[in-house]
């Protein structure tokens, strides 16, 4: 069965930075294309960045480019959400999904920004 | 980006019956590869998402087959035949052909 924690989520001052991470088991982690997903509190489903299965292909939204990325550790089945100069409208929770087609997720970590 | 736009916004619907969301893309989903990569999201509220539909017309496992996927090019529709009172949420539709990935803005089916 392919299961999906997230971690790392929390309170966070404008400005600061977080690592979320998505512990992966249940399929062949480092053979997927994993992504993260967001969704701020009373919005829909953002889709924010993914990552080929080496790694050497990443995808952001513009909403995050330059500030927010993403990485994985085949050894470790992880996958990582490094996110920097975080502001109010990165508040969300925080999902992580496995493959292109978003196939299974994680329960998601909420991240708010806020002094 | 692509823009995937869903009709409607919410539905009421009673126990039974069927309901229809619409969504449409401002570009086609077919890819080089010949296939069509469009998903069907639902989430309820303290659950994480969960997807029902892929490529379009392919249901997941464990989906009950009340739900069914249609459409091609930038034209694509999610139907329960039957809602039950298990179906309340929020459904999304999400476009995997095009760089970036985007997401309608959900449609809420609530129970009459």
């Amino acid at each position: 069965e392919v299961q999906l924690v997230e971690s790392g989520g929390g309170l966070v001052q404008p400005g600061g930075s977080l690592r979320l991470s998505c512990a992966a088991s249940g399929f062949i982690f480092s053979t997927h294309a994993m992504n993260w997903v967001r969704q701020a509190p009373g919005k829909g489903l953002e889709w924010v960045s993914s990552i080929s299965p080496t790694g050497d292909d990443t995808y952001y939204a513009d909403s995050v480019k330059g500030r927010f990325t993403i990485s994985r550790d085949n050894f470790k089945n992880t996958l990582y959400l490094q996110m920097n100069s975080l502001r109010g409208e990165d508040t969300a929770v925080y999902y992580c999904a496995n493959r292109w087609n978003f196939d299974s997720w994680g329960q998601g970590t909420l991240v708010t920004v806020s002094s | 980006d692509v823009v995937m736009t869903q009709s409607p916004f919410s539905l009421s619907v009673t126990l039974g019956q069927p309901a229809s969301i619409s969504c449409r893309s401002s570009q086609s989903l077919l890819y080089i590869d010949g296939f069509t990569y469009l998903n069907w999201f639902q989430w309820r509220p303290g659950q994480s998402p969960r997807r029902l539909i892929y490529q379009v017309s392919k249901r997941d496992s464990g989906v009950p087959d009340r739900f069914s996927g249609s459409g091609s090019g930038t034209d694509f529709t999610l139907k329960i035949s039957r809602v039950e009172a298990e179906d309340v949420g929020i459904y999304y539709c999400m476009q995997g052909t095009h760089w970036p990935r985007t997401f309608g803005q959900g449609t809420k089916v609530e129970i009459k």
